[in-house]
This record gives C-alpha cells, sequence and structure tokens, in this order.
C-alpha cells in the first residue's frame, strides 16, 4: 500500500507560468515532508522541506504547502523555468525518539518545461 | 557543502558473484545513512538503515543477509549485494543525514 502518491506521472507547464506538483499521503504518523529533484541516472537532490507543524514554507521559487486536514501537500514553482524540467519526489518521513526515520517516497511527477 | 558520493557509478556482474557498493559522506560525517534501491519507474524504496558502529536494521522483505551492509567510519557505509541475480538489478542509493538527508549519485546494478 503506497503511503505517500504522486498521482501524476507527468505535468508539461509553459516557461514562465507557474508548476503545480501535487501529493497526498496515508500515513498519519508523517510529521515531516520533503521535495526532491531528480535527474536520470542520478541521486535526489533536496528541494524544500516542511514540517508538519507548518502549513507553508517558501524558499525562493519553490513554496511548499501543507494541509494536514486533507493529507495533502504541494510544491508551487515560480516563474518555471527550463532547467526545472525534471523528475519532482515527494517524500515523507516520520521521527522516531532515537532520530529521523528513512524517508517513504511517492513514484514522482515528472515536469515538462515548454518554451 | 552536504556532499555524498557513490562508486563505482555503475557495475555489470555475473549471476551468482558479489558485489560491493560504497557510499562516503565528503564533507561530514553521518551516524546515519540509508540505503534506497529504485527499480524503473517506480519511487525510491528504503531498504535498510545503516548506523555507524551498530547493525543495520533492514525494512521487512529486505533480506539482511543477501543485502549486506557495513557502516565502518562515520564518512562511510558499505552494501553488498551476495550471490547477485538479475531480479536484483537496480539503481542503489544511499543517503546520509546532515538535518536532511542528502543523497548520492547512485549505483546502477546490472546482473548478468
Amino acid at each position: 500500500d503506497q503511503q505517500v502518491k504522486q498521482n501524476s506521472p507527468s505535468l508539461s507547464v509553459q516557461e514562465g507560468r507557474i508548476s503545480i506538483l501535487n501529493c497526498d499521503y496515508t500515513n498519519s504518523m508523517f510529521d515531516y515532508f520533503l521535495w526532491y529533484k531528480k535527474y536520470p541516472a542520478e541521486g535526489p537532490t533536496f528541494l524544500i522541506s516542511i514540517s508538519s507543524i507548518k502549513d507553508k514554507n517558501e524558499d525562493g521559487r519553490f513554496t511548499v504547502f501543507l494541509n494536514k486536514s486533507a493529507k495533502h501537500l504541494s510544491l508551487h514553482i515560480v516563474p518555471s523555468q527550463p532547467g526545472d524540467s525534471a523528475v519532482y519526489f515527494c517524500a515523507a518521513r516520520t521521527y522516531s525518539g532515537g532520530g529521523a526515520d528513512g524517508l517513504t517516497f511517492g513514484k514522482g511527477t515528472h515536469l515538462i518545461i515548454q518554451p | 557543502g552536504a556532499v555524498v558520493s557513490q562508486h563505482p557509478s555503475w557495475v555489470i556482474c555475473k549471476s551468482g558473484t558479489s558485489v560491493k557498493i560504497e557510499c562516503r559522506s565528503l564533507d561530514f560525517q553521518a551516524t546515519t545513512m540509508f540505503w534506497y534501491r529504485q527499480f524503473p519507474k517506480q519511487s525510491l524504496m528504503l531498504m535498510a538503515t545503516s548506523n555507524e558502529g551498530s547493525k543495520a536494521t533492514y525494512e521487512q522483505g529486505v533480506e539482511k543477509d543477501k543485502f549486506l551492509i557495513n557502516h565502518a567510519s562515520l564518512t562511510l557505509s558499505t552494501l553488498t549485494v551476495t550471490s547477485a541475480h538479475p531480479e536484483d538489478s537496480s539503481f542503489y542509493i544511499c543517503s546520509a543525514t546532515l538535518n536532511e538527508q542528502f543523497f548520492g549519485p547512485g549505483t546502477r546494478l546490472t546482473v548478468l
């Protein structure tokens, strides 16, 4: 059973417009959420994260929104640039008493920025 | 900062042989490293948590005798795929924790 779901395998957005990537989760024990960007045959690159005590975190062109009641988060990229074309993974974790747990990833959304 | 390397970046081996993959945190010390596996068009799946100086913790369904993990120092963890079979062919990625998890570039394993 997939605990982190990214229901859009791909998304095409025009350069300069806003890209919105969505993610849903089912495990209410998750308390920290992250977005990673990944190119083929490379490891994921950390983009932005959000704690469950917040509903928004912003870093430059990237903003992550968290709706705990809906168990939904989204990543907004504005304005979208050609270099943003990549696969974006949503990830979540719990925090056990001994330290951070491993991440649970969604299947990813392939973002394509069109010129 | 927070650079994680993996070696080798890709490896092809014969069925039945063992393959060792190294994961290093280059500019920080990591008491905890994680090993993930990604099959084509799938998400990254956590295989195990590697703790320096203690035994690794494996996720359900991951055979600890097949995937040997050694966290020899605060900057090095190794994953050895023993008696590799074609179904072990995958993209193996490690991460090291420094506030957030920073990932290595991955190792593409192909078992013939």
